[in-house]
């Protein structure tokens, strides 16, 4: 059975940063991209980035450019976002997302359970 | 970026009585060269992950009851709940995968009449 269980959201100020992991299991992770998907509060589903099976591509939200850093390490099985100058709009629970089929373009499944980063002072 | 737009917004239906929602792509997500429309169906229920119902259009993920269908082409699609059950109550979200930044209508709240 796939699994993905993210870790590493908190409560950070304004500019600060944070890094959550993804842990995946039950699949070999080298063979699929993966995703971070976003949704604030009460709001609908955004998704923040992507990066290939390889680790080798990675692609983002202009929200997020520049700020935020996707990794992986495939010997782990897993995942990270590395977030830096956090902004009050960056609130949200952040699932990670396994790709359906090989490469980035595809539909997400299965969806970790979130974590949640809020940013206030 | 291509805006998926979906709706109604939210939707009341009776139990056992036929539920659709609607979503349409600012541009085409059908690729000529496989034939494909790209796009998925996502059930999110209150606290829950999103779950994965329909991808390319119309095909059901292993495990979805058949009461739930996917149609449309090109720019325009629908997700059908044959006859709706309780259990059916939920955020529904279409989602584009033809190009990067990945987009995600805003969302149609389901809920019983």
């Amino acid at each position: 059975e796939v699994q993905l269980l993210e870790s590493g959201g908190g409560l950070v100020q304004p500019g600060g940063c944070l890094r959550l992991s993804c842990a995946a299991s039950g699949f070999t992770s080298s063979n699929y991209a993966m995703s971070w998907v976003r949704q604030a509060p009460g709001k609908g589903l955004e998704w923040v980035s992507a990066i290939s099976g390889s680790g080798g591509s990675t692609y983002y939200a202009d929200s997020v450019k520049g700020r935020f850093t996707m990794s992986r390490d495939n010997s782990k099985n897993t995942l990270y976002l590395q977030m830096n100058s956090l902004r009050a709009e960056d609130t949200a629970v952040y699932y990670c997302a396994k790709a359906g089929e090989d490469g980035i373009l595809n539909w997400f499944d299965p969806w970790g359970q979130g974590t949640l980063v809020s940013v206030s002072s | 970026d291509i805006v998926m737009t979906q709706s109604p917004d939210s939707l009341a239906v009776s139990l056992g009585e036929r539920a659709t929602i609607n979503c349409k792509s600012s541009q085409s997500v059908l690729y000529n060269s496989n034939n494909k429309n790209y796009l998925a169906w996502y059930q999110q229920k209150p606290g829950q992950p999103p779950k994965l119902l329909i991808y390319w259009a119309s095909t059901r993920e292993s495990g979805v009851p058949d009461r739930f269908s996917g149609s449309g082409s090109g720019t325009d699609f629908t997700l059908t709940i044959s006859s709706l059950q309780a259990e059916d109550v939920a955020v529904y979200y279409c989602q584009q995968y033809y190009s990067t930044p990945l987009t995600f209508g805003q969302g149609t709240r389901l809920e019983i009449k």
